[in-house]
């Protein structure tokens, strides 16, 4: 089983939209979830990290199940720029270690 | 800042042939990260270090080497090419293991 799953997309969504992604993870002792944002053949950057309580950030709103071992993230008012490959990322067994998914990839289109 | 710098960004080996690829941060983090992505994938961890001279193995260490002789230089080395490395090699580095981590820009690398 993969350390993390992401549904790899493309979601293509009008602007304006609402869209929310959702990340699996298999270690259920993981402390450290991120959310980063890619641009094509670019380098990953940080969009947000996931707290326990969960968190908001604009349009972005990041959330943690521990029960069910998901996160998700909602993109309210989709923009153009919005436009990305969106990867999960969490810490493994060892706390140094991250897995990355192989990201979902997001289309807004005017 | 220059934040995480990366070279070469591009390079084409034959196979058998070995090089270094570079990294160096600014940001005086302990923190730093060896990770390749490969077309459609996610990124996987080559290796990482946790300060000067101590380094561990990441999920795909096989056919890589690093040192870490100061806090600054990160360098990955490639022993004996093959075109399963070819991939795009990212550096990134962070202050602490919990935290941020911050990407270079990325070494493309074929091997042929």
């Amino acid at each position: 089983r993969k350390e993390v799953e992401q549904d790899p997309g493309p979601f293509n969504v009008p602007e304006g939209a609402t869209v929310a992604f959702n990340c699996t993870y298999s270690n259920s002792a993981s402390q450290s979830f991120f959310w980063y944002r890619q641009d094509c053949r670019k380098e990953p950057k940080l969009l947000m990290s996931v707290y326990s309580s969960g968190n908001e950030d604009g349009r972005f709103t990041a959330q943690l199940n521990r029960a069910s071992q998901y996160i998700s993230l909602l993109i309210r008012d989709s923009k153009l720029s919005d436009s990305a490959t969106y990867l999960c990322v969490v810490n493994g067994y060892n706390f140094n270690k991250f897995y990355f998914g192989s990201g979902t990839k997001l289309n807004v289109k005017p | 800042n220059a934040g995480v710098t990366q070279t070469p960004k591009f390079r084409i080996l034959k196979i058998g042939q070995s090089m270094t690829l570079q990294c160096a941060q600014d940001m005086n983090h302990n923190y730093m990260y060896w990770y390749r992505q490969d077309p459609g994938m996610g990124l996987k961890l080559i290796y990482y270090s946790v300060g000067a001279g101590i380094t561990d193995k990441g999920e795909v260490p096989n056919g890589y080497n690093v040192s870490r002789s100061t806090t600054e230089d990160f360098p990955l080395r490639l022993e004996l090419a093959a075109p399963s490395q070819t991939s795009v090699y990212f550096c990134a580095s962070s202050l602490q293991g919990s935290y941020e981590q911050y990407f270079g820009p990325g070494t493309r690398l074929t091997v042929t």
